[in-house]
């Protein structure tokens, strides 16, 4: 199947700063991209729909503002939590797809945001 | 709006057991159906899908899932439970042209006794 990345799989920061998490696709051209989030113990929740050259959109209740999409390219698509906070920690997960496969989604490895 | 349930939060069965995870839906059209497993920390791996067709799906490890549409169902089966098999499952519903904008259940957490 084909091969999606997501970098870093763990990351720590300060409250009040930003991180940036990153989702390739190694092997194929993801003309859209997910973003989802994972509270423990809880499901997933889709963030925002991200397609190439254009701009995400987001679901009810997600602040553009606070969690910046970028879709630059057809391997590459970042999450940018902006001025995190403790209640921004969560796991987060991407998925890529484009329209040869089939109509799956395959799913990056996760990232686990610590805001401390 | 679209929903997926999963009913059982928590089940426990003995390796070698069968199994059968349970899965509704709440959808307008026929969805895209799928069911992915979860290990601690990781990401989501596909079992099986359904789109058309058949509709008894087979999967990888041994899995498989019926789609029954007057029940609004897609539970999912195992003959044969291994202790690898212990981890979180998710069935998802597929929105959208493409079907990959998914909608997740909560959840069930398998455990599997010795």
């Amino acid at each position: 199947g084909a091969v999606v990345s997501q970098h870093p799989s763990r990351v720590i920061c300060k409250s009040g700063t930003s991180v940036k998490i990153e989702c390739r696709s190694l092997d194929f051209q993801a003309t859209t991209m997910f973003w989802y989030r994972q509270f423990p113990k809880q499901s997933l929740m889709l963030m925002a729909t991200s397609n190439e050259g254009s701009k995400a959109t987001y679901e009810q209740g997600v602040e553009k503002d606070k969690f910046l999409i970028n879709h630059a390219s057809l391997t590459l698509s970042t999450l940018t939590v902006t001025s995190a906070h403790p209640e921004d920690s969560s796991f987060y997960i991407c998925s890529a797809t484009s329209p040869g496969l089939n109509t799956e989604a395959f799913f990056g490895q996760g990232t686990r945001l610590t805001v401390v | 709006a679209q929903s997926v349930t999963q009913p059982d939060i928590h089940i426990t069965v003995s390796e070698g057991a069968s199994l059968e995870l349970r899965c509704n839906y709440s959808y307008g059209a026929t969805p895209y159906l799928f069911w992915y497993v979860q290990s601690p920390g990781q990401g989501l791996q596909l079992l099986l899908k359904y789109f058309s067709g058949d509709t008894l799906v087979q999967g990888i490890k041994g899995f498989e899932a019926e789609f029954k549409r007057s029940q609004s169902s897609f539970n999912l089966r195992k003959p044969s439970v291994h202790w690898s098999d212990a981890a979180e499952y998710f069935c998802a519903v597929g929105l959208g042209t493409s079907g990959s904008r998914l909608t997740f259940g909560e959840g069930t957490q398998l455990t599997v006794n010795p």
